[in-house]
């Protein structure tokens, strides 16, 4: 498959504690964007990355939640402390560096906090 | 913050119905997506319109874009049971970050045997 991979698909955990979800992306493309959606609702934004370099982050994106993407090929999304209103879908998207193209979307990380 | 607006929020229909689902926007636009999403699943791309384009087709869908109204429609024609789930539309705005997509809460639809 070379969509966009993630992993895990699914995590429980307990409030409190650490979660890391990873994002790779199609192999040729330079932006790399994670969304968050709950239920009944739209994706939200919550940051971008063009290659390696994050270069907008969403207020969404409290201080608990890191991203990185090391080498500008797969990203990890980071959120420690985990609350129960953490709890979503995070989604992860990829598109080529042009004007005007799609963006493909990982299946995504659903996540519940208990 | 969600920047289109689908319109029903839901909708329910025949198996060989066709399926209108619209979207109104806020701001000028470089382009917009119509995405589908089946239950707890990611989201699958269907179509994008260029703003400077009115209308487009992909098999069965049509989607049309009206700028000065800051709208746009999906049509399904002739559908199909599988064609149940969600439809968003999202934009990609001007002068916001290239590729950022801003999305609708989306329309649930549901297609009957």
């Amino acid at each position: 498959d070379t969509g966009v991979s993630q992993n895990p698909r699914h995590k429980i955990t307990k409030r409190g504690q650490n979660v890391t979800f990873r994002c790779d992306p199609i192999s040729e493309h330079n932006r790399l964007y994670w969304y968050r959606q709950t239920l009944g609702q739209g994706p939200e934004f919550l940051t971008y990355f063009q290659n390696e370099a994050q270069l907008e982050k969403s207020r969404l994106l409290s201080d608990r939640f890191s991203a990185e993407r090391p080498k500008g090929s797969f990203s990890t999304l980071e959120i420690q402390r985990t609350e129960q209103g953490d709890s979503a879908m995070y989604l992860c998207a990829s598109s080529l560096d042009l004007w005007a193209t799609e963006a493909f979307f990982g299946q995504g990380t659903r996540l519940t906090v208990v | 913050s969600q920047q289109g607006e689908e319109d029903p929020q839901a909708l329910s229909i025949q198996e060989g119905e066709n399926a209108t689902m619209n979207c109104s926007y806020k701001t000028s636009i470089n382009n917009l997506q119509w995405y589908r999403q089946n239950s707890g699943r990611g989201l699958v791309h269907l179509i994008l319109i260029r703003s400077n384009e009115r209308e487009k087709h992909s098999g069965r869908l049509r989607v049309t874009l009206d700028t000065s109204k800051k709208s746009s429609s999906l049509l399904i024609t002739a559908s199909r049971a599988a064609d149940t789930a969600s439809y968003f539309c999202a934009t990609d705005n001007r002068g916001s970050t290239l590729g950022r997509l801003y999305f609708g809460r989306g329309t649930q639809l549901t297609v009957w045997p």
